[in-house]
């Protein structure tokens, strides 16, 4: 199974809406994570099963599927949320990553 | 609290072996499947092995097949990857982390691996 993540890379401002795709090869249901990763640190789990919060996360982060097509929308970026962030599904083995989508400050 | 501490990484010549250890605490171990994900410089996330709770079960991706083994001690909580044969392209920081049925929700702090002669 593949996922296709775009854009690879995205310029904002602070208080922007941004929308992040996963596009997966075949169908996954709903096993799909999404990962915060900053530079030197290990990712850190932000949704899963597609659309669920994980606790502690900040509710500005929201997941969506429709079909094979999965979305991580931040509400209003904030200084913090600069970061590549990553989707990872887990129906099968070999699980995989999207290719990341690095989200720079405009 | 849930912890997971690897260790093990360095510097290895082309060809050579080394074994990563991640050690877990804060959670009942063998109830878990584990995994180990890496990251060469400067790149994406690459998913290498998996392994069930119980240890009876493994999984590999095919760029490590037959050179790299996962196991586990759910005596000692600790998870292993045994890496043999290892190339230049296995340069990566590995990290553990914790499987649930719709993610992985916790992560090590990883150790690099760095293969040159």
């Amino acid at each position: 199974i593949q996922l296709t993540q775009s854009p690879s890379s995205l310029s904002a401002s602070v208080g922007d809406r941004v929308t992040i795709t996963c596009r997966a090869s075949q169908g996954i249901s709903s096993y799909l994570a999404w990962y915060q990763q900053k530079p030197g640190k290990a990712p850190k789990l932000l949704i899963y099963a597609a659309s669920t919060l994980q606790s502690g996360v900040p509710s500005r982060f929201s997941g969506s599927r429709s079909g094979t097509d999965f979305t991580l929308t931040i509400s209003s970026l904030q200084p913090e949320d600069f970061a590549t962030y990553y989707c990872q599904h887990l129906n099968s083995y070999p699980f995989s990553f999207g290719q990341g989508t690095k989200l720079e400050i405009k | 609290e849930v912890q997971l501490l690897e260790s093990g990484g360095g510097l290895v010549q082309p060809g050579g072996s080394l074994r990563l250890s991640c050690v877990a605490s804060g959670f009942t171990f063998s109830n878990y499947a584990m995994s180990w994900v890496r990251q060469a410089p400067g790149k994406g996330l690459e998913w290498v092995s998996a392994i069930s709770g119980s240890g009876g079960t493994t999984y590999y991706a095919d760029s490590v097949k037959g050179r790299f083994t996962i196991s586990r001690d759910n005596s000692q909580n600790t998870l292993y990857l045994q890496m043999n044969s290892l190339r230049a392209e296995d340069t990566a920081v590995y990290y553990c982390a914790k499987e649930v049925p719709t993610s992985f929700d916790y992560w090590g702090q990883g150790t690099l691996v760095t293969v040159s002669s």
